[in-house]
């Protein structure tokens, strides 16, 4: 089947601006993840979602963020008042969801969304 | 937060055997070992896991040590195409974070 789909592929926006990115899992699987990754680093962990809900959103770097899931499948990460340093690749990936704990999951990831804030 | 290291970067030939170890001291009784593979503009995709002693597919090896403190990616005979970053995961006890290592980037010359 289809994999992991993000959109959109870019983006560019002001600052101040709210900006909206969209991921759509694998089909069946339940955990959704999120992540960020600045220009030549490593992989930020932002929220995970098992099913349509986020245990734990303190991965989020600030209140202008924020995450939903609906039907257990597409995801939307909301940046608002977006400022320069939000500038990044935003990955989303999917797994089957058996247990977060544990990296026995294999993680499918999207494209990624690259954002650039002016 | 717990985390794992590996180095930071590696240097290789065509044809010559890449090896990435991972340190990963707090490593629960229950997680796995998993690695990816990441090229620019791409997102990472799944390259080999594993739990204990050694894994072996068509891309790599895993081995993995019997206090599971460590692991080492082996690339054999490697080639142009897998120059990339490479990132080591581990899950860790009542950690939502799944831990990312910074990624070693191998970059293969001819």
């Amino acid at each position: 089947g289809a994999g992991v789909s993000q959109s959109p592929s870019n983006k560019v926006t002001e600052k101040g601006k709210d900006v909206e990115l969209r991921c759509d899992p694998i089909s069946g699987h339940t955990a959704l993840y999120w992540y960020r990754q600045s220009l030549g680093q490593g992989l930020e962990f932002l929220i995970y979602f098992q099913g349509n809900s986020a245990p734990d959103k303190s991965g989020l770097p600030s209140d202008r963020f924020s995450a939903e899931r609906t039907g257990g499948s597409v995801s939307t990460l909301t940046i608002q008042r977006t400022q320069q340093e939000d500038s990044a690749v935003y990955l989303c990936a999917s797994s089957l969801g058996l247990g977060i704990t544990s990296s026995g999951e294999t993680q499918y990831f999207g494209p990624g969304t690259r954002l650039l804030v002016l | 937060l717990a985390k794992t290291t590996q180095p930071i970067s590696m240097d290789s030939y065509e044809g010559q055997e890449v090896n990435i170890t991972c340190s990963h001291n707090n490593i629960a009784t229950n997680d796995y070992i998993t690695w990816y593979q990441q090229f620019p503009s791409q997102g990472p995709r799944f390259i080999i896991q594993g739990y204990k002693t050694k894994v072996t597919n068509e891309v790599a090896s895993l081995f993995i040590p019997a206090d599971r403190k460590s692991s080492t990616l082996s690339l054999p005979r490697v080639s142009l195409s897998d120059t990339a970053v490479y990132y080591c995961l581990v899950g860790y006890p009542n950690d939502y974070k799944l831990s990312f290592g910074a990624g070693t980037t191998v970059t293969v010359r001819a």
